[in-house]
C-alpha cells in the first residue's frame, strides 16, 4: 500500500526553465509534507517543508505547493541549475505519529 | 555531512549469515530512525527509537531487530540473511521536535550472496 506516490520516476528539464516534481498520498491523516533530495552516494538531505495549514512555503528558488482537497504536492524549482541534478523524495507524516513515509523518488536532470 | 555516522559503508556477506550496522545521531538528537532501499523502491521505514525507547514500527521483518544505547548511538541487527534482503540501509536522526527534518547517514550497502 504506497500512501505516498511519485508516479514520474524521471524528469529532464533545461537549465534555467522550471523544475515541477509531483506528489500525491492517500491517508488524509497526513498533515506534514516534505521534499528530500539525494545525491548518489550519499544519504537524503532535507529541503523543504509544508504544514497542512498552509498551501504554499517557498525557499529561495524552491517552492512546495499543497492542494489538500486533491491530496497532492508539488515542488518547484526555479530556476532549475546543474546542481539540482539529484533523486527528489516527497516524504509525508500525520500528527501524532512519528513515523514519515517516503515515496519512491523522481530523478531530476538538468541538462546544461 | 549531516553529522550522522553509519559504519560500516559495505558489507559483503553470505544467505544465512548475521550482521549489525551502526549508527551514530547528531550532536544532541534523541531520535534514530533506520530505513531500507532496495533496488529502484523509496525509502522504507524500518524503526525508530527516542532516548533508547523503541517509539515507532514499520516493515521490520522479524529476522531483523535494533537497539539504542545509552550513548545514543543505534545498532540495526539482521540475521538469517537471504538474498532479498541486499539493500541500502540509512539512519538518520531528529532533533526532538522535528521529527520529520531528518538528518541522514551516508547509508551502509549490504550485499548478499
Amino acid at each position: 500500500d504506497q500512501q505516498v506516490k511519485q508516479n514520474s520516476p524521471s524528469l529532464s528539464v533545461q537549465e534555467g526553465r522550471i523544475s515541477i516534481l509531483n506528489c500525491d498520498y492517500t491517508n488524509s491523516m497526513f498533515d506534514y509534507f516534505l521534499w528530500y533530495k539525494k545525491y548518489p552516494a550519499e544519504g537524503p538531505t532535507f529541503l523543504i517543508s509544508i504544514s497542512s495549514i498552509k498551501d504554499k512555503n517557498e525557499d529561495g528558488r524552491f517552492t512546495v505547493f499543497l492542494n489538500k482537497s486533491a491530496k497532492h504536492l508539488s515542488l518547484h524549482i526555479v530556476p532549475s541549475q546543474p546542481g539540482d541534478s539529484a533523486v527528489y523524495f516527497c516524504a509525508a507524516s500525520a500528527r501524532g505519529y512519528q513515523k514519515v513515509t517516503f515515496g519512491t523518488g523522481t530523478k531530476l536532470q538538468v541538462i546544461p | 555531512d549531516s553529522g550522522v555516522t553509519q559504519t560500516p559503508k559495505h558489507l559483503i556477506t553470505a544467505t544465512g549469515q548475521r550482521v549489525t550496522l551502526r549508527c551514530s545521531p547528531r550532536s544532541g538528537d534523541l531520535s534514530v530512525y533506520w530505513y531500507q532501499q532496495s533496488l529502484d523502491q523509496g525509502l522504507q521505514f524500518l524503526i525508530q527509537y527516542y532516548n533508547g525507547e523503541e517509539r515507532a514500527k514499520g516493515n521490520i521483518l522479524e529476522r531483523f531487530s535494533a537497539q539504542q544505547f545509552p550513548d545514543l548511538h543505534s545498532e540495526l541487527n539482521l540475521s538469517s540473511l537471504e538474498l532479498g534482503d541486499s539493500a541500502l540501509y540509512f539512519c538518520a536522526s531528529s532533533a526532538r521536535d522535528k521529527f520529520g527534518e531528518q538528518y541522514f547517514g551516508p547509508g551502509t550497502r549490504l550485499t548478499v550472496t
